[in-house]
Parts: C-alpha cells; sequence; structure tokens
C-alpha cells in the first residue's frame, strides 16, 4: 500500500508565476490535509477537504491560495503569482475518516519544497 | 484553543547517552498527543501517539513518553541516542476537530 504521494518534491518559481503541488492520499482514504513549513518552523494547517468538499480551510492566506480535492484525481493546492514568502515545504497528510473516528493518525507525505526566485 | 511549546529549540547528546526533548501543551479538551521525527529534506514519521489510555506511551526506535496531566507535558526520552536519531523532533496536539497543532520543534544533534 503506498503511502501519501507528493509532487513535485521540489518545485522553483519565479515571483509573478503560479505553482501547484499534487497530493495522493493513501488508498482508501477520503480526507486530506495540507499543512506548510516555512523555514526553520513547525507545521501550520493550511486547509482539510474531503472529496469534492473543503471542510476547514481557516489556515488559508485570503488571496492566491487554493485547494481542491476532485471527485477523481489528486488535490491540488494552487498558488498564484508567487512571492518569496511562499517558498517553505507543503506537506499532505491523509486519513480514511475524520481524525475523531480514526484512532486519530494522519500519514504524511514526504512534503514539497517551493523556492521562489 | 490549544497550543505546543517545545521548550528546547536544540539538544545535543554524546551516542549512548539518554535523550529527553520537551514538550508542554494547552488545550480546552483531553487531549491527543503525538510526536513526530522529520530527518532534513525528509517528510513525517509518527514516533508514537497518546489518546487517552495508558499514559505511557512506548514508540517506535526505543522512544517512549508519558502524558502528565498534572503539567500538562508529554516529554519524549530514548535510554540511548543513536547517530541516526540525529534529526528534528515535533511535538503534535489535536484537541478538537480535525486540525494538529505543531510545536516549534527541537533539533537533536548525535555527537560520536
Amino acid at each position: 500500500n503506498a503511502g501519501v504521494m507528493q509532487n513535485p518534491r521540489h518545485l522553483v518559481r519565479r515571483r509573478g508565476q503560479e505553482a501547484r503541488l499534487r497530493c495522493s492520499p493513501m488508498k482508501g482514504h477520503s480526507h486530506v490535509y495540507w499543512y506548510r513549513q516555512l523555514p526553520e518552523e513547525g507545521l501550520k494547517f493550511m486547509v482539510y477537504l474531503q472529496k469534492e468538499n473543503i471542510i476547514d480551510e481557516s489556515g488559508m492566506p485570503k488571496e492566491r491560495f487554493s485547494a481542491e480535492f476532485p471527485k477523481e484525481g489528486p488535490s491540488i493546492l494552487r498558488i498564484q503569482q508567487v512571492v518569496r514568502g511562499d517558498s517553505a515545504a507543503y506537506f499532505c497528510a491523509s486519513s480514511p475518516t475524520g481524525l475523531q473516528r480514526t484512532g486519530n493518525t494522519i500519514y504524511f507525505g514526504e512534503g514539497s519544497w517551493l523556492t521562489v526566485v | 484553543a490549544q497550543s505546543v511549546t517545545q521548550l528546547d529549540s536544540h539538544v545535543s547528546v554524546s551516542e549512548g547517552t539518554p535523550v529527553l526533548l520537551r514538550c508542554n501543551y494547552s488545550s480546552s479538551y483531553s487531549p491527543s498527543l503525538f510526536w513526530y521525527v522529520q530527518h532534513p529534506n525528509k517528510g513525517l514519521q509518527l514516533l508514537l501517539k497518546y489518546t487517552s489510555a495508558a499514559t505511557l506511551v512506548k514508540g517506535i526506535n526505543g522512544f517512549e513518553a508519558e502524558f502528565k496531566k498534572s503539567e500538562t507535558s508529554f516529554h519524549l526520552t530514548k535510554p540511548s541516542a543513536h547517530m541516526s536519531d540525529a534529526a528534528e523532533y515535533f511535538c503534535v496536539v489535536r484537541a478538537a476537530g480535525n486540525k494538529l497543532t505543531f510545536g516549534g520543534g527541537t533539533r537533536v544533534l548525535v555527537k560520536p
């Protein structure tokens, strides 16, 4: 059973370009979470999605950031018009149900490192 | 609201000596607590978790942690450090909902 797969692992974008980060959850998992890790900091929650629904986006910046988890295909975190401050590691995680009902464990991918130049 | 404080940003130990990583949390609810390890440029690996069962939790690679409600602590220990333990360690709390709150991390250096 493959783990949470993220791609690309490393992405370089110029300021003003768009970044798209993809996440395929573990097989059988329908809940996806995105976290951001700025340099020298811990991870911070961004958004929680189920198939075709955004459940909690309280950690998402109000502008330029969006996330989706379509019925078919991976979850996408999209950052428009990137700025240097968007440089970070973006981690995706998945769980089979909401955390209250899964023994409280979510599984993280290996991350996507975005560098904005 | 929930928060996590890792009391040491860096810990340096000699190989074969004990490791102690300190974590305090605050939560309005009965929390679930986790320790994750992150090796350089790698993802997060779950070491152990506490979910209101036994207060002393054993994890992988010889790590264990003790939940102390009276002290709101969840310190991570290992009796004998190995070179491969050099990494960053995160204490994490989930109180309610589906959000995890991470501490700032403790970077462990193991000297030969």
